[in-house]
């Protein structure tokens, strides 16, 4: 139990171009979801975290307007990377939260998003 | 006081041998310290969690020490395997609030055969 899917896997963009990133909660709902970016060889940095039917909060330095989050259903959220550039070439991994117990995150096996 | 301090940066064990990952916080609002494995390209899958009340907690292989007086804790791997090569992060949280994960800085371990 407690599966979390992303989809794509693995995406190449141009510059410039939008990209979408599902996260999916298969077994559970999720009352919270965190989006997460990872450089190689570093920790998870923590974007931002969504909550079903609100606005997402943004963690301090990151562009809302980059990055929209949208937190549709108890199951999904999404993330899209808005006129992406090189420098947006990251690992992006999402996790969900159980209403109880509230502080257990289940992850996302992540995506890979490189930006030509 | 938001930081989770980890350390090693990286260890190199011998099979069979003990994995020790230590991690400090300042922050005594924390309440929940879960470890988490990751493999390259994968995303972390959680290992073992522990709260202030308990000072250990074993789950197989894997145990978490807590010393809340000197807010630490700590991931002791024991019977070390070449499978458990990975990076470990450390990760506290606070009850209340979002509460989102304030993660360390990641270990990574590589246990030769």
């Amino acid at each position: 139990g407690a599966v979390v899917s992303q989809h794509p896997s693995r995406v190449i963009c141009k510059s410039g171009t939008s990209v979408k990133i599902e996260c999916r909660s298969l077994d559970f709902q999720a009352t919270t979801m965190f989006w997460y970016r990872q450089f190689p060889k570093q920790s998870l940095m923590l974007m931002a975290t969504s909550n079903e039917g609100s606005k997402a909060t943004y963690e301090q330095g990151v562009e809302k307007d980059k990055f929209l989050i949208n937190h549709a259903s108890l199951t999904l959220s999404t993330l899209t990377v808005t006129s992406a550039h090189p420098e947006d070439s990251s690992f992006y991994i999402c996790s969900a939260s159980l209403v109880l117990p509230p502080n257990e995150q289940f992850f996302g096996p992540g995506t890979r998003l490189t930006v030509l | 006081q938001q930081q989770v301090k980890q350390s090693p940066q990286s260890l190199i064990v011998q099979k069979g041998g003990i994995s020790i990952i230590n991690c400090a916080y300042e922050n005594t609002a924390f309440d929940y310290f879960p470890w988490y494995q990751q493999f390259p390209g994968k995303g972390p899958a959680l290992l073992i969690a522990i709260r202030p009340d308990v000072s250990e907690k074993k789950e197989g292989r894997f145990t978490i020490s807590f010393n809340k007086s000197a807010k630490q804790f700590s991931l002791h791997i024991m019977d070390s395997q070449p499978g458990d090569s990975a990076t470990y992060f450390c990760a506290a949280s606070m009850g209340s609030g979002t509460y989102k994960y304030i993660f360390g800085t990641g270990t990574r371990l590589k246990v030769l055969a």
